[in-house]
């Protein structure tokens, strides 16, 4: 199907770890990219492919992959993650892109 | 450094039209695949459409909610993206966000760049 499913909202304690997913047929073919959004900001890119992160995005943030799952960990969350994380991949179908709903992690 | 900067957003009526720009910079834009990314007020991420650079073809993808009503175009002899939206519906409002789109061999695509985007409100 066309459609990558998260989890609305996760919540993390504060320096512990959290993993957020994402599932979809298209992530047996397509690997996920993840985004970081907090309120009023556009969307940053934190992970794509199989586990690269972006010039200036910690190693606490890492990316990984299963059959029709991709995971975002995120490692000694810090109170500055707080905010809404999307995943992204290709349509297999048609080569369109989609987006998952988007999960809000709040850190405790 | 890269930088993409939307403007054109604005209050319109429904059934009406409105011209979206993007203006690009710090990047080879001619060479760059460009899309259009929209989200709701209070709702998640949809992506709205793609152009790719005129050396890959230059051809358009399109959602199918704007498939038809939606067109993207380029002028990279202004480095400069736009979305020509008509027959808007109140569910077109959004802030719509341009951004680049990386696509790498072997099933990596991703959208590196974004602007900060512009409020497009559909109201009668």
């Amino acid at each position: 199907s066309s459609e990558l499913t998260q989890d609305p909202a996760v919540s993390v304690a504060l320096g512990q770890t959290v993993r957020i997913t994402c599932q979809g047929d298209s992530l047996r073919s397509y690997y996920a990219t993840w985004y970081q959004q907090k309120p009023g900001q556009a969307p940053l890119l934190v992970i794509y492919g199989q586990n690269n992160r972006p010039s200036g995005i910690p190693d606490r943030f890492s990316g990984s992959s299963s059959g029709n799952t991709a995971s975002l960990t995120i490692t000694g969350a810090q109170a500055g993650d707080e905010a809404d994380y999307y995943c992204n991949s290709r349509d297999s179908s048609y080569n369109h892109l989609m987006f998952g709903g988007g999960t809000k992690l709040t850190v405790l | 450094e890269v930088q993409v900067v939307e403007s054109g957003g604005g209050l319109v009526k429904p059934g009406g039209s409105l011209r979206l720009s993007c203006a690009a910079s710090g990047f080879t834009f001619s060479n760059a695949w460009m899309s259009w990314v929209r989200q709701a007020p209070g709702k998640g991420l949809e992506w709205v459409g793609r152009i790719k650079s005129k050396t890959d073809g230059g051809t358009t993808d399109y959602a199918a909610p704007v498939k038809g009503r939606f067109t993207i175009s380029r002028d990279d002899s202004k480095n400069t993206l736009y979305l020509q939206m008509n027959s808007l519906k109140t569910e077109d409002t959004a802030v719509y966000y341009c951004t680049t789109e990386i696509v790498v061999p072997a099933a990596i695509t991703y959208l590196q760049h974004w602007g900060q985007g512009t409020l497009v409100t559909v109201s009668s």
